[in-house]
């Protein structure tokens, strides 16, 4: 079975512009997550989708963060402008409609400079 | 709020020694509980869960883990670890609903020398 694909992994940008990640589920999951992990944090949710809904973007810096999914199978996510801070690791991961088990992708890694 | 607290920022084991790292959660209702290992340069990946059953729970490689529901606490062991078992390790936690996003501690950094 295929894993939760996602790219770039790496990514250098300046500060103010901006940058954007796509990530494609295991084939079948209805739940798809971003995650922010900062150097030396556990991963912060930032948006959950349900299918091609939203079910909980509370923590998503929404002035400079969009995230979609329009067809309910891959998402992407956006910065703009991106600031220092957003340097991190940005993990996309998936779940199926039924059970509670969560898998990651590998993930993408920024560093804004 | 729900949040997860694990002790433990930076553990350093010899080979052969035993292992536990804490984790403490704070939510009212019945929960599902992670734990997750991350190598160096690798993604995430599951050791173990808890669902329901048995609060002893094997995963692989070793570990297992103890739920408390008591204590609010799911700590993770090994009885001897490996150098190959040198990684981060995050403790996570959801309420038991179907699709619900994991909660995850700061994590534990653990360096075992050979």
């Amino acid at each position: 079975e295929a894993g939760v694909a996602q790219s770039p992994r790496y990514k250098i940008i300046e500060k103010r512009q901006s940058v954007a990640f796509w990530c494609n589920p295991i084939s079948g999951h209805a739940t798809l997550y971003w995650y922010q992990q900062i150097l030396g944090q556990g991963p912060k949710l930032l948006i959950q989708f349900q299918n091609n809904g939203v079910v909980d973007d509370s923590q998503l810096p929404k002035d400079r963060f969009s995230a979609e999914r329009l067809k309910g199978v891959d998402s992407t996510l956006k910065i703009q402008p991106a600031k220092l801070e957003d340097s991190a690791v940005y993990l996309c991961a998936s779940s199926p409609t039924t059970g509670n088990t969560i898998y990651f992708g590998e993930g993408s890694w920024l560093t804004v400079v | 709020a729900q949040s997860v607290s694990q002790h433990n920022h930076h553990v350093i084991l010899s080979e052969a020694a035993s292992l536990e790292l804490g984790c403490n959660y704070s939510y009212g209702g019945t929960v599902n509980l992670f734990w997750y290992v991350q190598y160096p340069g690798q993604h995430l990946q599951l050791l173990l869960k808890y669902f329901s059953g048995d609060p002893l729970v094997k995963g692989i490689k070793g570990f297992e883990a103890e739920f408390i529901k008591s204590k609010f606490s799911f700590n993770l062991r090994k009885p001897s670890v490996q150098w190959s078992d040198t990684a981060e390790y995050f403790c996570a936690v959801t309420p038991q609903q179907a699709g619900t996003a994991l909660i995850f501690g700061k994590g534990t950094t653990l360096s075992v020398s050979s």
